[in-house]
């Protein structure tokens, strides 16, 4: 079955430590993004990446970082310098204008 | 600045009793409205595109339709099983502006 794998579920850190969250699609989409989502608030984009090895800046890609070394995979750092990063992570990919297709989230928590 | 605004916050409706969710939005050069069912804990799954004024989708229970200015998803005779929220976003531009509304939670009750 196609889909987007997000890992871990849920995953905890302390404050200081850098943290990467796991993207991986087998749809053959060319396009992945990492979105934020906080309750109250819509979703807000944090990176995005057209192809292999480009990827650029969202509304709030200040202490993150991404690399897109192959199609299938999008790996997300949440840095020591992101001062908020207890979130809800969303992956998600697309073709073209196609609609968005989002894996099921990581829990991130920092404490 | 584009904005999408979703209401109400929250929707409480007995099984059966049908009604509306609303999306406001002012995105600039729409090129599609989208509407998105989410689960506690989950990502977004993707329900209907919209692409112009007057357009409508069904699925099921559920039908959305798109103004100038608003969507709305109406949902005919809810069961519990469509308790979740729904999210509404407008794209625009380049595909990876999409404006996302901060959700309806809708609870049917049994």
């Amino acid at each position: 079955d196609g889909g987007i794998t997000q890992s871990p579920k849920y995953l905890f850190r302390k404050e200081g430590q850098n943290v990467t969250l796991s993207c991986e699609q087998n749809l053959n989409h060319d396009a992945m993004y990492w979105y934020r989502q906080d309750p109250g608030q819509g979703l807000r984009l944090i990176y995005y990446s057209q192809i292999v090895n480009d990827f650029q800046k969202g509304d709030i890609a200040e202490g993150y970082s991404v690399s897109r070394e192959k199609k299938e995979s999008f790996p997300l750092t949440v840095t020591s310098a992101q001062k908020n990063p207890t979130a809800f992570y969303l992956c998600a990919s697309s073709v073209s204008n196609s609609p968005l297709h989002f894996g099921n989230g990581t829990r991130l928590t920092v404490t | 600045e584009d904005q999408v605004t979703q209401s109400p916050e929250a929707l409480r409706l007995q099984e059966g009793e049908s009604s509306s969710l609303n999306c406001s939005y002012t995105v600039s050069g729409l090129r599609g409205l989208f509407w998105y069912r989410q689960d506690p804990g989950k990502g977004p799954e993707f329900l209907f595109t919209l692409y112009s004024a007057g357009e409508e989708k069904e699925k099921e229970r559920l039908k959305a339709t798109l103004t100038k200015k608003e969507s709305f998803l109406h949902i005919t005779a809810p069961k519990p099983e469509d308790s979740a929220t729904y999210l509404c976003a407008g794209g625009s531009g380049g595909y990876q502006k999409v404006t996302f509304g901060t959700g309806t939670k809708l609870q049917v009750i049994p």
